[in-house]
């Protein structure tokens, strides 16, 4: 069985600091790993992707994450928070590349503060 | 449309009444997942279709929950007898492929929060 842990469903920050949402997944197998985030009142959007290629893997809107199997995390930070960067962030894990088995973390609410 | 849109956004509904959730997907993909959020909750998986393959409903939580979808293309998601467990964000994506690795990518509607009196 696969499954993610985001620790912290609310995660605050200042503007200007680091950001680091954590994510520890369980899996059987080599998985793929997944960040998405959820802007107010809309649908969720691919912020990056980890399909055994580079570790280190940079998304969308200065966010990256590191694979570490060691570990078995794949934290998402960003060095300098942005007041849009406001939002629910999901880290989710498939074995098989198939969506018919991505499991979604319980989401972590990231607020900016002024 | 240029995303994938959902319909009705907000549904409030009495208890025992039955609902139905509409999705209508990116133009050309043919991968369409309906997946429910729960308040404090991740995403839980509901139904997957791909093509003209037969759906995998391995994540429908009772036989009150159906889905099907037309020509490919629309899908529509309806509860029967709703309960007030029902009550959650009703989430529709779509995919160009069913294989997550070579896009990476599903492309969600904004929801539709249903309601349960």
């Amino acid at each position: 069985a696969q499954s993610v842990t985001q620790l912290g469903s609310h995660v605050s920050v200042s503007e200007g600091a680091l950001v680091l949402l954590r994510c520890n997944y369980s899996s059987s197998v080599p998985p793929y790993l997944f960040w998405y985030v959820q802007y107010p009142n809309q649908g969720l959007q691919l912020l990056l992707k980890y399909t055994s290629a580079a570790t280190l893997v940079k998304g969308i809107n200065g966010f990256e994450a590191e694979f570490k199997k060691s570990e078995t995390s794949f934290h998402l930070t960003k060095p300098s928070a942005h007041m849009s960067d406001a939002a629910e962030y999901f880290c989710a894990v498939t074995r098989s590349g198939s969506a018919r088995q991505l499991t979604f973390g319980s989401g972590t609410q990231l607020t900016v503060l002024p | 449309g240029a995303g994938v849109s959902q319909s009705p956004s907000n549904k409030v509904t009495e208890k025992g009444k039955d609902v139905e959730l509409r999705c209508d997907p990116i133009s050309g993909h043919t991968a369409l997942y309906w997946y429910r959020q729960s308040l404090g909750q991740g995403l839980e998986f509901l139904i997957y279709f791909q093509g003209n393959s037969a759906p995998d409903k391995s994540g429908l939580p009772s036989d009150r929950f159906s889905a099907e979808r037309t020509g490919g293309s629309v899908s529509t998601l309806t509860i029967q007898r709703t309960q007030q467990e029902d009550s959650a964000v009703y989430l529709c994506a779509s995919s160009p492929d069913k294989g997550l690795a070579n896009t990476g990518e599903l492309f969600f509607g904004e929801g539709s929060r249903l309601t349960v009196l």
